[in-house]
């Protein structure tokens, strides 16, 4: 079991572009959570699924972003006509459906807006 | 609007025990008391877990007070590796969101 991955690791990119983002979560865990992460702040909670329907979003993610899993496998976390508010840390992370366990969380993808 | 309220640092000398304070005095009967760290660079890391009774694992000893408005996270045997934000979080087990707050900020100095 190699954790929760996700790709890239880093990315830049310029205003008004286009970015997606990859999570692999843990192969048994049916939970997927995507938050955010600013500069001196603790992650912000986005969005979750189980297997692969998203029961949830929060206010912070506007309707430039969009989050999918289809399969309920692996997740994309795609931005579009990026900000420069949007430079962050995305975490992604999973857990299995019973309830008490910790999250697995991946290192996460920073990104930068220019 | 975090449920907790930690000291935003602290620093200990490496091989000693580290204590961790955390107040969360609203917490409900059905919440419990999660601990995460964060090295640089990385993704947040569970720790621990408990409700009313102590708890430890092979990262650390989690202590709630009786009245359960506030814990101890014990680090054992500091290393500098165990440098890191550490985030003290309530929820109830059945609530899948994780409400972190600032933290605090450990050094493990030599």
């Amino acid at each position: 079991d190699t954790g929760v991955s996700q790709d890239p690791r880093h990315k830049i990119t310029k205003r008004g572009q286009n970015v997606t983002f990859r999570c692999d979560p843990i192969s048994e865990h049916n939970r997927l959570y995507w938050y955010r992460q600013t500069l001196g702040q603790g992650p912000e909670f986005l969005t979750y699924f189980q297997n692969e329907a998203q029961l949830e979003k929060s206010r912070l993610l506007s309707d430039r972003f969009s989050a999918e899993r289809p399969k309920g496998s692996f997740s994309t976390l795609e931005i579009q006509r990026t900000e420069q508010g949007d430079s962050a840390m995305y975490l992604c992370a999973s857990s299995p459906a019973q309830p008490g366990y910790g999250y697995t969380f991946g290192s996460g993808t920073r990104l930068t807006v220019v | 609007d975090a449920k907790t309220t930690q000291p935003p640092s602290m620093d200990c000398a490496e091989g000693r025990a580290a204590n961790l304070p955390c107040n969360h005095s609203t917490i409900s009967g059905n919440e419990y008391v999660y601990w995460y760290r964060q090295i640089h660079s990385q993704g947040p890391q569970y720790i621990i877990h408990g409700l009313k009774n102590n708890e430890t694992n092979e990262m650390a000893s989690l202590i709630i007070t009786e009245d359960r408005k506030s814990s101890t996270l014990i680090l054992p045997h500091a290393t500098l590796r165990d440098t890191a934000v550490y985030y003290c979080i309530v929820r109830v087990v059945s609530d899948y969101k994780l409400s972190f707050g600032a933290g605090t900020t450990v050094t493990v100095r030599a």
